[in-house]
């Protein structure tokens, strides 16, 4: 079973901050937050990852609770392509055996 | 740099035959997994595959069976096909050591009728 919880859908205006909430308060001290995203049709893609310092990359940041108990996701300027199923989940950092267990994750529109 | 490559794109099966699914792995990835997408669903992990030995499996019945080559690359059997198998199936592969990204396939749309 899937160790987060994310709200079923949101709607974000193009050009707004889309920010995208997860729950985890469940993780472990050795268990990464992972966000990827799944456009129509497509396999996911990998977006963001932090342990508990907030992160930002070229796609999105990524702000972790000083209790590591959820997180948000932000997309600072949504477009419409940035319209997609968005999954976090939580697993160690290093690979080895360890699978990636999807939610159902949020589903995001993107309107103009 | 080609990222994951599967093949085929879409595939009619009936009821009863049996379907083989490949992946081409990330140049320089070593590790293969496995997913199962159904509808509306999130993707549902079926098997990894690392130094051609099956490292871990989830929920799925032993007629789903895989298989990893010296090159990396796998494949992904499933006997007496089901309805219910209808699906989108993703290859993903990464590094068994370090690393700390999956890199997921555009997948296979495995049609049972």
């Amino acid at each position: 079973d899937a160790k987060t919880t994310q709200p079923t859908s949101m709607d974000c205006a193009e050009g707004r901050a889309a920010n995208l909430p997860c729950n985890h308060s469940t993780i472990s001290g050795n268990e990464y937050v992972y966000w990827y995203r799944q456009i129509h049709s497509q396999g996911p893609q990998y977006i963001i990852h932090g342990l508990k310092n907030n992160e930002t990359n070229e796609m999105a940041s990524l702000i972790i609770t000083e209790d590591r108990k959820s997180s948000t996701l932000i997309l600072p300027h949504a477009t419409l392509r940035d319209t997609a199923v968005y999954y976090c989940i939580v697993r160690p950092l290093f690979q080895g055996a360890q699978k990636l267990v999807f939610g159902q994750g949020t589903r995001l529109t993107i309107n103009p | 740099d080609a990222g994951v490559t599967q093949s085929p794109t879409h595939l009619i099966k009936t009821r009863g035959q049996q379907v083989t699914l490949r992946c081409s792995p990330k140049s320089g990835h070593d590790t293969v997994s496995w997913y199962q997408q159904a509808l509306g669903q999130g993707p549902q992990f079926i098997f990894q595959y690392y130094e051609e030995e099956e490292r871990q499996r989830g929920n799925f019945p032993d007629r789903f069976s895989g298989h990893q080559f010296p090159n990396y690359s796998s494949e992904l059997n499933v006997n007496a096909l089901l309805l219910g198998d209808s699906a989108l199936y993703l290859c993903a592969s990464s590094t068994w050591v370090g690393g700390y990204g999956y890199t997921f396939g555009s997948g296979t749309r495995l049609t049972v009728v």
